[in-house]
């Protein structure tokens, strides 16, 4: 199973919205509703932000949001602050017992 | 709230066998719909799953690491532990232990992780 693919770079300035895709292939993105994003800063674990493709946890900002056609995946973050300054990864099932992350996303905040 | 805690050597030298203990706090291992999980980060790298238990011994792993995985979990002490063997620096990483959520009540995500523990493999 290949890593997903993430852009290496997304920024934008405060207040603006991006969107960072992960695109898979019709074995693992395309196959499962299951996708999930995850925040790091630099040094801290990672932080569960979106589940089953476009939920959020209790606890996380509505400004993240998340969908999929086909494929690909995103995740779009509106609203930009400061402290989203961050790495972002998706995850997806890539069968019915094995799982792939995306090869990662650094969000910078100009 | 559940926490989970990474113990083991940071040290291992190449060829040998890294040995890692997830112990778990705030929640019983044994619970229905949750797996119990390795995740690690090469340096300046992404995450790459590493594989998944079930509190009654089921295992997954990633096939590109299966071959020197081996999971294993210890209802009693509410504890899972991993186990890599033949290591090369390659394998230098900070390795995380999570929950992951998948059974009737959620699907597929992560929700607990530990701190992560950086794992160096030199002699």
């Amino acid at each position: 199973q290949s890593a997903l693919t993430q852009p290496a770079s997304v920024s934008g300035s405060p207040g603006q919205s991006i969107t960072i895709s992960c695109t898979g292939t019709s074995s693992d993105v395309g196959s499962y509703n299951l996708v999930s994003w995850y925040q790091q800063h630099p040094g801290k674990a990672p932080k569960l932000m979106i589940y089953e493709v476009s939920e959020r946890p209790s606890g996380v900002s509505s400004r993240f949001s998340g969908s999929k056609f086909g494929n690909t995946a995103s995740l779009t973050i509106a609203g930009l602050q400061a402290e989203d300054e961050a790495h972002y990864y998706c995850c997806s099932p890539a069968s019915i017992s094995t799982l792939v992350f995306g090869g990662g996303t650094k969000l910078t905040v100009l | 709230q559940v926490q989970l805690q990474e113990s083991g050597p940071g040290l291992v030298n190449p060829s040998q066998t890294l040995s890692l203990t997830c112990s778990v706090s705030g929640g019983s291992i044994s619970r229905s719909g949750y797996y119990w999980s390795w995740i690690r980060q090469l340096p300046g790298k992404g995450l790459e799953w590493i594989g998944n238990i079930y509190y009654i011994g089921n295992t997954y792993y990633n096939p590109s690491l299966e071959s020197r995985t081996t999971m294993s979990v210890d209802t009693s002490r509410n504890q899972f532990s991993l186990k890599l063997s033949s290591v090369t620096a390659a394998d230098t990483a900070v390795y995380y232990c999570a929950r992951y959520c998948n059974g009737d009540s959620c699907y597929s995500r992560f929700d607990y992780w530990g701190q992560g523990t950086l794992v160096t493999v030199s002699s």
